[in-house]
């Protein structure tokens, strides 16, 4: 079955502390893992995604195939890191459909 | 200004009524799709279309319509057969060639 697992439904944290928000997924095959970031008010965008292995506003994600897992990371987090975050996987077949996680909110306090 | 428009950003129904959300884009984007996003569920597929006059159930279709009849249109009907309506709907669409979809920024049914 294909499944994207968001643990975690929050994450709070501190200004300044590291952060880490899990993905975990089951795909018979090999898919592209994306994360998106919803800001408050504001439409569903990309954040990055495995094939570029970019880091944009300081967060990078690294494609674990071994654990199925592709964690979203950030050193030290910002106050207008606070947003809810998916995890997606697309379906490697016609459709090239989305499939979302259940989403975390990270909420970082000052 | 490019990219992709949802109309109304709020609608209110009545129980028994269809209503139907506009999705355009102008970003020349062949592939369109329509989700539905609830509280602690993420996204789930409801429709998606690959080309004009073209459209393929999602995981969640039944209560839902859509037609593609212009490649920058894909309007979705919510009809009296879906059972829970109320929720946020976000359109996305994506380009030939790439696995990045663009979306909206959704429409908030709510049943009354």
């Amino acid at each position: 079955a294909q499944r994207v697992t968001q643990p975690e439904k929050l994450l709070s944290v501190f200004k300044g502390a590291p952060v880490e928000l899990k993905c975990n997924y089951s795909y018979s095959g090999s898919p592209e893992l994306f994360w998106y970031v919803q800001y408050s008010r504001q439409r569903l965008q990309l954040l990055l995604r495995h094939i570029s292995r970019e880091s944009i506003k300081g967060f990078t994600a690294d494609l674990n195939k071994g654990e199925t897992s592709f964690h979203l990371k950030k050193p030290f987090a910002q106050e207008e890191d606070s947003a809810m975050y998916y995890c997606a996987l697309s379906a490697m077949d016609s459709s090239y459909k989305l499939i979302f996680g259940s989403g975390t909110r990270l909420l970082v306090r000052p | 200004d490019g990219g992709i428009t949802q109309s109304p950003k709020y609608l209110f129904r009545k129980e028994g009524q269809n209503v139907t959300l506009s999705c355009e884009q102008n970003l020349n984007h062949d592939a369109m799709y329509w989700y539905r996003q609830d509280p602690g569920q993420g996204l789930r597929l409801i429709y998606y279309s690959q080309i004009v006059n073209d459209f393929q159930k999602g995981d969640i279709a039944e209560g839902y319509s859509v037609s593609r009849e212009k490649k920058e249109s894909f309007p979705l009907t919510v009809t009296s057969a879906q059972k829970n309506p109320t929720a946020f709907y976000l359109c996305a669409s994506r380009g030939q060639g790439d696995n990045e979809q663009f979306f909206g920024p959704g429409t908030r049914l709510t049943v009354l």
